[in-house]
């Protein structure tokens, strides 16, 4: 286990809606990254939070936005829900932005867009 | 052109086999590489890290980078049915991680 824990698990929505997921990072770390995982393929970088600032964005629309709070963790929220944003969502944190720096994984929510 | 390629498999050996996984990328930015170990409906668990090219061993694991071809191995010893699972390369340039499509192994008892 890692130590990042995502909620919740799964969800189901309809197309148009909004979703938020949430994120707590590794106790020590100050980075999470979000990233999409479509059915066999590998994880997208969506974007990464240092400190509370965006630090950097994947390939994906406004739609797709997100916080840091001061303790770290980090919500996703997607508006507008397509039936292509049906995926698992993971998010990884590391112990601060630098290169260097592993990072590791939680569990994923798994969205489902109907 | 995708900027990590990765075979996606499906690999299937017998237990004992050795295991071979590998990715090219096009991106000479990148200068660290990752395996990651993927169970079905779970997230990625990390399994190596290496910077630049050489060799890296951690027990029946060994990782392999080659810079000046751009292609970077992994191989698993004396595999075992718990190590059926999708294997995802990673890279890193700055910040964020590019990942292979993901190699899904079967090792049969």
């Amino acid at each position: 286990e890692t130590g990042v824990t995502q909620s919740p698990t799964h969800l189901i929505k309809t197309r148009g809606q909004q979703v938020t997921l949430r994120c707590s990072s590794q106790s020590g770390h100050n980075t999470v990254s979000w990233y999409q995982q479509a059915l066999g393929q590998g994880p997208q970088f969506i974007f990464q939070y240092y400190r509370e600032e965006e630090n950097g964005r994947g390939n994906f629309p406004p739609r797709f936005s997100g916080l840091q709070f001061p303790n770290y963790s980090s919500e996703l929220n997607v508006n507008a829900l397509e039936l292509d944003d049906s995926a698992l969502y993971l998010c990884a944190s590391s112990r601060d932005m630098s290169s260097y720096n592993e990072q590791f994984f939680g569990p994923g929510t798994r969205l489902t867009v109907l | 052109q995708k900027e990590v390629e990765q075979d996606p498999g499906p690999l299937s050996v017998p237990e004992g086999a050795i295991v071979s996984l590998n990715c090219t990328y096009s991106n000479s930015a990148f200068q660290y590489f990752m395996w990651y170990r993927q169970y079905s409906r779970k997230g990625p668990e990390l399994l190596m890290y290496t910077y630049s090219s050489g060799n890296k061993e951690d027990g029946r694991f060994t990782a392999q980078v080659d810079k000046s071809s751009k292609y970077i191995s992994l191989f698993i010893r004396d595999s075992q049915p718990s190590d059926s699972a999708t294997y995802l390369c990673a890279m890193k340039g700055d910040y964020k991680l590019s990942f292979g499509a993901g190699t899904t192994v079967t090792v049969r008892a």
